[in-house]
C-alpha cells in the first residue's frame, strides 16, 4: 500500500512569491493535515481538512490557505513568501474517528525562500 | 493553550537503555504520542497512550501518568539506527479537533 506522497521534494522561491504544495493521503484515509517544521522547532500544526472541508487552522497569517479536492488530495498554498517561510512541510493524513487517530506522514516538502 | 516539554539532546551507549521523558500541561486530555524522526525523513508512529500505565512494544515502551502529565519513551538494547529526534505530541481534543500539539523533540545520539 502507498504512503503519503508529496510535491515537489524541494522548492526554491523568493521572497514575496506564491508557493504550492501538494499531498496525497493514504488511500481511504479522508483527513488530511499539514505542519511547519522550522530548523529548531516543532511541528506546528498549519491546516486540517477532511471531506473536502477545512476543519481546523493553526495560529498562522491567512496567506497560508490550502485545499482539499474529491480525491481526498491537498494543496497548501503559501502567498507573499518570507524568508522565515522556509521551512520543511509535512503533510500527514489518517482515518478520522477511529481509536488514537495515528496520523502517517509524508516525506515532505523542503521549501527556500531566498 | 498547551505545554510540552522534552529535553532537546541525549546521548547514549549502543546496548545501553535510555527514557525520554515529556511533560505537559493542557486544558484537556485525549491521548499521548510519540513518533521517531530521523534526519531528513518523515516521523513515523512509536507508541499511543491514552490510559496510565506501560505501553510496550519489543524495545520500545511508553508510560503515561495523566495526574502528572508525565510520560517517558524508553528504549532498551540500543542500537546506532537508534540516532534520531523523538516527538512527544498530545492530544487535548476538547472539541473534536483531533489536532495532536508536538513538542520540539528530543534528539537521541546513540554512540558505540
Amino acid at each position: 500500500e502507498a504512503g503519503v506522497t508529496q510535491s515537489p521534494t524541494h522548492l526554491i522561491k523568493t521572497r514575496g512569491q506564491q508557493a504550492t504544495l501538494r499531498c496525497s493521503p493514504i488511500s481511504g484515509h479522508t483527513s488530511v493535515y499539514w505542519y511547519q517544521q522550522a530548523l529548531g522547532l516543532g511541528l506546528q500544526f498549519l491546516l486540517w481538512y477532511d471531506e473536502g472541508e477545512e476543519r481546523n487552522r493553526g495560529n498562522f497569517p491567512p496567506r497560508f490557505s490550502g485545499r482539499q479536492f474529491p480525491n481526498y488530495s491537498s494543496e497548501l498554498n503559501v502567498n507573499a513568501l518570507e524568508l522565515e517561510d522556509s521551512a520543511l512541510y509535512l503533510c500527514a493524513s489518517s482515518l478520522v474517528g477511529t481509536g488514537g487517530n495515528e496520523q502517517f506522514f509524508g516525506p515532505g516538502t523542503r521549501l527556500t525562500v531566498l | 493553550g498547551q505545554n510540552i516539554d522534552q529535553p532537546t539532546e541525549m546521548t547514549a551507549t549502543e546496548g545501553a537503555i535510555v527514557q525520554i521523558n515529556c511533560t505537559y500541561q493542557t486544558s484537556g486530555f485525549n491521548g499521548l504520542f510519540w513518533y521517531q524522526q530521523h534526519a531528513g525523513e518523515a516521523p513515523t508512529f512509536l507508541s499511543y497512550n491514552v490510559l496510565d500505565g506501560l505501553e510496550e512494544k519489543g524495545r520500545f515502551s511508553s508510560f503515561l501518568s495523566r495526574s502528572k502529565g508525565y510520560s517517558y519513551l524508553l528504549l532498551k538494547e540500543l542500537q546506532m539506527k537508534d540516532s534520531a529526534s523523538y516527538l512527544c505530541a498530545v492530544r487535548d481534543d476538547p472539541g473534536g479537533s483531533y489536532i495532536p500539539t508536538f513538542g520540539r523533540g528530543t534528539s537521541l545520539i546513540v554512540h558505540p
